[in-house]
């Protein structure tokens, strides 16, 4: 599976969009870009997943550039309560072992 | 409530001790995943099983075991067991259609915090 390229942390005001991004030069045609995100020592909860079209439902907008090199995870109003770690996976369209990295913390501030 | 059910939600146990980590999948889904996450190696796949067969391995110990039972819930057994054994266990599940759409949404319970002293 593609690797992918996360920044550490980042921060953004509550009810404004936060845009998380993730770069992943490597996938290949057949690799789906998933999004997880892991609040404080609660299980990972699925967020949203695309192959090249941009993606939208309840939780998130998933955003995947043309050459399909990078992506972006769109929480449109964020809260406090998605203050999380969010992980990138790009995974092939087969059952695999997903493998969580170190994803990215967002803070979401009053 | 993800519909995944792991039990118990805490354990404390000695080092040398075993212990077995219980879980239900979400009614449906046929497909039970074990994760390991401690402080300093993040989120690691240890094993899955698909309708009561193994059908991945990550970097599970061989002091380790699995199993998924006929009626699809499955037990981790964790034996011989170290200090840094201490770990966030998670258990996920998925339907795990095989191939294409939606092949890797899983549905993870709230964990089982071990605690080896």
């Amino acid at each position: 599976d593609a690797k992918t390229t996360q920044p550490t942390s980042m921060d953004c005001a509550e009810g404004r969009a936060a845009n998380l991004p993730c770069n992943h030069s490597t996938i290949s045609g057949n690799e789906y870009v998933y999004w997880y995100r892991q609040i404080h020592s609660q299980g990972p909860q699925y967020i949203i997943h695309g192959l090249k079209n941009n993606e939208t439902n309840e939780m998130a907008s998933l955003i995947i550039t043309e050459d399909r090199k990078s992506s972006t995870l769109i929480l449109p109003h964020a809260t406090l309560r998605d203050t999380a770690v969010y992980y990138c996976i790009v995974v092939t369209g087969a059952n695999s072992k997903l493998t969580f990295g170190k994803g990215i913390t967002l803070s979401v501030r009053p | 409530d993800s519909g995944v059910t792991q039990t118990p939600k805490h354990l404390i146990t000695a080092t040398g001790q075993r212990v077995t980590l219980r879980c239900s999948p979400r009614s449906g889904d046929l497909s039970v995943y074990w994760y390991q996450q401690s402080l300093d190696q993040g989120l690691q796949f240890l094993i899955q099983y698909y309708n009561g067969e193994e059908r991945a391995k990550g970097n599970i110990l061989e002091r380790f075991s699995a199993q998924q039972f006929p009626d699809l819930h499955s037990e981790l057994n964790l034996s011989s067991l170290e200090l840094g054994d201490s770990a966030l266990y998670f258990c996920a599940s998925s339907v795990a259609s095989w191939l294409g759409e939606g092949a890797n949404v899983l549905t993870f319970g709230a964990g089982s915090r071990l605690t080896v002293l």
